[in-house]
């Protein structure tokens, strides 16, 4: 079965120190990974996605994240976080039979002076 | 280009009513899927139109329902709201290709009391 688990429901971190969120994925064939922030009252925008070749893939913000299939996992990844950083992420897996994806749970990110 | 646009933002409705939420993709955008989040649960798919067809349907019960008209606007319907349906109702829109990203909506708050 197609599923997302993200191990970290919440993360508190300094603004200025680095951030891992983690990600591992199950799922039946090649992945299309994706992650999306999420800000209080907003929907959700697209931070990267991984479809196939590097396993290190950039997106906005500054952020990264690296497939490693044999783990199952797509850890994202800034090497100095800022404190509009602070929001939710979500972790998705997909397309599955037609355009359905998968979620994570989310992990919440606040960010300290 | 204009996002994705979701109406109206919020809703209150009263057990045993029934309620109807709009969504606008993207110009160009012929599939639309539906989220719903809730804290803890994340966000669970409840069906994808595409060329106004319900092409994937989730694990929700007959009360929600869907449609997507020729000009890919998508208005989907719950029937007599329960407590447990007080949710964010997310809309997101994607390209024909089946790799292609969802764009989301900022979604509409419903409560119901």
């Amino acid at each position: 079965a197609q599923s997302v688990t993200q191990p970290d429901i919440h993360i508190t971190v300094s603004e200025g120190a680095s951030l891992e969120l983690r990600c591992n994925y199950s799922y039946g064939a090649t992945p299309y990974l994706f992650w999306y922030v999420q800000s209080p009252g907003q929907g959700l925008q697209l931070l990267l996605k991984y479809f196939s070749g590097d396993t290190l893939v950039q997106g906005i913000k500054g952020f990264e994240a690296e497939f490693k299939r044999s783990q199952s996992s797509f850890n994202l990844r800034k090497p100095s976080v800022h404190w509009s950083d602070a929001a939710e992420y979500f972790c998705a897996v997909g397309p599955y039979t037609g355009n359905q994806f998968y979620f994570g749970t989310g992990t919440s990110l606040t960010v300290i002076p | 280009k204009a996002g994705v646009t979701q109406t109206p933002r919020y809703l209150i409705k009263t057990r045993g009513q029934q309620v109807t939420l709009s969504c606008s993709p993207i110009s160009g955008h012929r599939s639309v899927s539906w989220y719903q989040q809730t804290p803890g649960q994340g966000l669970q798919f409840l069906f994808e139109y595409f060329s106004e067809t319900q092409r994937n349907k989730g694990n929700f019960p007959g009360r929600f329902s869907g449609r997507q008209f020729s000009n890919s606007r998508s208005e989907m319907n719950v029937s007599t709201l329960e407590l447990g349906d007080s949710a964010l109702y997310l809309c997101a829109s994607s390209m024909t290709q089946t790799n292609s990203p969802l764009h989301f909506g900022n979604g509409t708050r419903l409560t119901v009391t």
